[in-house]
């Protein structure tokens, strides 16, 4: 079975600081892996997703993300927030040739300070 | 591109009624779309998969004949909460799977959510 862990419910940041959000995940199997963020009283937008090849991704709003098979990690960057990062951040998973079947973290509620 | 819209964004409906929410996808064909529903400062969870002219698979625990899901066409799914009570209020999103066999196949997008109030 797969799990996903996001050890962080919240991570509060002072305005152009760096921020990492912390993606831990479990699969017997090779996994696609994605961030998505979600704005107050708003859908899902995906971030960045990792399928295969370099494990360093790159993805909108000057996020980036660092896929360690070894360690089963997937942690979400950016080196200088905005107030406008202010949202709720899910890491999720899936298994497969496909997109089915997602298993999301519980969320990281990431607050940036002025 | 891979845009995925959801009709109504916010509904409030009395005890007893039904409730009808859309999901589109803009841009792209989806085969399956999935619907989730997300309680307050939680995750979402998933309810069910909707098939392109085939029946939904339901998530266990979620009850069929409750939450009705119509998936007619390449663009559009359907949710209809049936007989909603107010434990039924909830925030529920859908999403789409790119059925392209290029860029985009293997990512969900996500519509914008209903919320769903019921009295």
């Amino acid at each position: 079975a797969q799990s996903v862990t996001q050890l962080d419910s919240q991570v509060p940041v002072f305005e152009e600081a760096p921020v990492e959000l912390r993606c831990n995940y479990s699969s017997s199997v090779s996994v696609y892996l994605f961030w998505y963020v979600q704005y107050p009283n708003q859908g899902l937008q995906l971030l960045l997703k990792y399928l295969s090849g370099s494990t360093l991704v790159k993805g909108i709003n000057g996020f980036e993300a660092e896929f360690n098979k070894s360690q089963t990690s997937f942690h979400l960057r950016k080196p200088s927030v905005h107030i406008s990062d202010t949202a709720e951040y899910f890491c999720a998973v899936s298994v497969g040739t496909g997109a089915n079947n997602l298993f999301f973290g519980t969320g990281t509620r990431l607050t940036v300070i002025p | 591109g891979a845009v995925v819209s959801q009709h109504p964004s916010r509904v409030i409906c009395k005890s007893g009624t039904s409730v009808k929410i859309e999901c589109r996808s803009l841009d792209f064909q989806a085969t399956t779309m999935f619907w989730y529903r997300q309680f307050p400062k939680q995750s979402l969870m998933l309810m069910a998969t909707s098939n392109e002219g085939s029946k939904a698979t339901y998530e266990q625990g979620v009850e069929k004949d409750k939450f009705l899901i119509n998936h007619a066409s390449l663009t559009l799914s359907t949710l209809t909460v049936t007989s909603a009570h107010p434990e039924d209020s909830s925030f529920y999103i859908c999403s789409a799977r790119d059925s392209g066999r290029f860029k985009g196949a293997d990512t969900q997008y996500f519509g914008p959510g209903t919320r769903l109030t019921v009295l």
